[in-house]
């Protein structure tokens, strides 16, 4: 596509239940980023992939989230247990390549989670 | 790892010049990116340096000096469209991962 696309926009889920947060990158691109992003605050990364290879999830909080990118386009970012401080807007990112300039990220719109 | 620092908070004057200081730490330095992030919407890519020097584009300017570990962007002629969060970004050649700085808020006053 044009640009990165995540969805959905706006999710509200209860305290104990699992989301899926999908992200369709720019066509082509083989690097992909999912960042977790407070209010007044930098992204804070979680987890990265190149192509299909979970190149590094050392910023994924806990266990009960997970990614995975199983063809190396569209990513899926999972949140086990919902629990409230869960509640953030995520971000994905995709970029051209990994090295220089190519590493430019393209930011898609978010998902606002919100756990009640 | 990887360790990002800029100031939370700049005020400036419309018209104005302003400059945005970004220190770092990082293992295998492949580049810093300096992003706008208007609120409410996504960040947006201003500028790429990997190379010492000054890298001009228009009224936004972006520096860095690798061996200190610096950068800064660099706004003139403020406008008012320009109050903004400007986010420092670094990626690693050890690690690929990029990393961003919490931010710097911009509040351009009349």
């Amino acid at each position: 596509g044009a640009g990165v696309s995540q969805s959905p926009r706006y999710k509200v889920t209860k305290r104990g239940q699992d989301v899926a947060l999908r992200c369709d990158p720019i066509s082509g691109h083989v690097s992909l980023y999912w960042y977790r992003q407070a209010l007044g605050q930098g992204p804070e990364f979680l987890t990265y992939f190149n192509y299909e290879a979970q190149q590094d999830k050392s910023g994924l909080p806990n266990d009960r989230f997970s990614a995975e990118r199983p063809e190396g386009s569209i990513s899926t970012l999972t949140i086990q247990r919902t629990e409230q401080r869960d509640s953030a807007m995520y971000r994905c990112a995709s970029s051209l390549g990994t090295g220089g300039l190519d590493t430019e990220a393209f930011f898609g719109q978010g998902t606002r989670l919100t756990v009640v | 790892g990887q360790n990002i620092d800029q100031p939370t908070e700049m005020t400036a004057t419309e018209g104005a010049i302003v400059q945005i200081n970004c220190t770092y730490q990082t293992s295998g330095f492949n580049g810093l990116f300096w992003y706008q992030q208007h609120a409410g919407e996504a960040p947006t890519f201003l500028s790429y340096n990997v190379l010492d020097g000054l890298e001009e584009k228009g009224r936004f300017s972006s520096f860095l000096s690798r061996s200190k570990g610096y950068s800064y962007l660099l706004l003139k002629e403020l406008q008012m469209k320009d109050s903004a969060s400007y986010l420092c970004a670094v990626t690693s050649s050890n690690t690929g991962k990029l990393i961003f700085g919490q931010g710097t808020t911009l509040q351009v006053k009349p």
